[in-house]
């Protein structure tokens, strides 16, 4: 079975421009997760969904984030603009559950590196 | 709120030698425990978990065992490879209604030298 997919691997942008990241779960997973990762801040919880409705954006940093998921097997993360302090991987993950030992399934990543 | 606490890192071990990667968390209830591993360019993978006190969970020769009363969930293996040169993550879920969504520790880098 494919795994969690995330497109592009990797983005080089200029501070400003829009930058979109994509995101395939699981087929069947009812949730998705997006995460951040920095040297700075370790993993971080942007927001998650579950069967296509956000849930629990607090995460999201400011304004400039946008995610949606449009269908379930489709998802994406939009900064606007965007700043170099945004450089970092961004992970999507995937679970079936939102049971409390659930696994979640994640992505190889997209590395973001605002110029 | 929750959180989770592990050693610092780097760590640098020989090849067979003996790994323990210390995490202790800090939580309001009865929360699943959690071990992921990052290999260099990929994602997260679930190493291990425990669900409950005095649980042990285990896998690929790693264990760790959900301690209550230090409410810690240290990873250990007796033996390291080459090819378990990763970055090791501890992590928490709590409440029903949060279910999996993780708090994460820092990681710990391991690199194993042949």
């Amino acid at each position: 079975d494919a795994g969690v997919i995330q497109s592009p691997r990797h983005e080089v942008t200029e501070m400003g421009q829009e930058v979109t990241l994509r995101c395939k779960p699981i087929s069947g997973h009812d949730y998705l997760f997006w995460y951040r990762q920095t040297m700075m801040r370790g993993l971080e919880l942007l927001i998650y969904f579950n069967n296509n409705v956000p849930i629990d954006d607090s995460g999201m940093p400011e304004d400039r984030f946008s995610a949606k998921m449009p269908n379930a097997s489709f998802s994406t993360l939009k900064i606007q603009p965007s700043e170099p302090r945004d450089s970092a991987v961004y992970f999507c993950a995937s679970s079936q559950e939102l049971a409390l030992a659930d696994t979640q399934y994640f992505g190889p990543g997209t590395r973001l590196t605002v110029l | 709120g929750d959180s989770v606490t592990q050693m610092e890192g780097p760590v640098t071990l020989s090849e067979e030698a003996f790994l323990t990667i210390n995490c202790t968390y800090t939580a309001t209830g009865y929360p699943s425990l959690f071990w992921y591993v990052q290999y260099p360019g990929e994602g997260l993978q679930l190493l291990l978990k425990a669900t409950k006190a005095d649980d042990k969970g285990s896998n690929k020769g790693f264990e760790a065992t959900y301690r209550k009363e230090t409410t810690s969930f240290h990873l250990e293996k007796g033996s390291v490879q080459v090819s378990d040169s990763a970055v090791y993550f501890c992590a928490l879920s709590e409440g029903e209604t949060s279910g999996s969504r993780l708090t994460f520790g820092e990681g710990t880098q391991l690199t194993v030298n042949p």
